[in-house]
């Protein structure tokens, strides 16, 4: 039973296509995160949701939009893709105060070309 | 301002051995959170440990232990006797108290039999 899934796993396009990328939990957790992870490996926060709310918006092109339809759901919208964007995209859950215990999705690798 | 800061190079270690993790963080912060977590090759994220900044005692979880030393803004990660499995990127991070988090840059482990 998969936690937290993210699809797709990969995704290659061109420079100034629109791209989702859509994030599942079924945990039950009522909050909800994207992260970015560069070539370097560092991992930076972009956005969380807590209960379909936005509670965290961190420095970040407003190409990025976020979308909670559910608790269950955050997927994460991308316009006029850049070189720059290609990283891996991780999706999170945690539940409550429980915020530093997070579930992460298996990521989703993202190549602009 | 960085506010994880992992410095350590790629670490070898020999199977069985204990390995230590080094992790410094900064914080004006009183309440605050720090864990660890793991990410092998194959790209999840996950969750080992936490400590909060009111624990009195260090936080420990099976193989992983976290040496907690508040007044040097230190939470370094201990893993005893390696495992060939234990091989993977290892991130500090820190929830402050508004739920924002922040990880380190990461520490590359690989364990030699």
């Amino acid at each position: 039973d998969t936690a937290v899934s993210q699809t797709p796993k990969y995704l290659v396009t061109q420079m100034g296509n629109d791209k989702s990328i859509k994030c599942e939990q079924n945990l039950g957790h009522d909050t909800m995160y994207w992260y970015k992870q560069d070539s370097k490996k560092f991992l930076k926060i972009m956005f969380s949701y807590n209960n379909k709310e936005l509670i965290i918006n961190e420095t970040v092109p407003n190409r990025f939009s976020p979308k909670s339809p559910d608790k269950a759901h955050l997927n994460l919208h991308i316009n006029s893709l850049e070189l720059g964007d290609s990283a891996v995209y991780f999706c999170a859950s945690s539940q409550g105060n429980r915020a530093y215990e997070q579930y992460f999705g298996p990521g989703t690798r993202l190549t602009v070309t | 301002a960085q506010k994880i800061t992992q410095t350590q190079p790629g670490m070898f270690v020999q199977e069985k051995e204990a390995v230590t993790l080094d992790c410094t963080y900064d914080t004006s912060d009183p309440s605050y959170g720090l864990f660890w977590y793991k990410q092998p090759s194959s790209g999840e994220m996950i969750f080992l440990i936490y400590q909060g900044s009111y624990d009195q005692q260090n936080a420990t979880e099976g193989r992983y232990s976290l040496n907690f030393q508040k007044a040097r803004k230190s939470a370094n990660l201990v893993i005893s006797a390696s495992q060939l499995g234990d091989s993977a990127m290892y991130f500090c991070a820190m929830r402050e108290g508004n739920n924002r988090l922040a990880f380190g840059k990461g520490n590359q482990v690989v364990v030699i039999p």
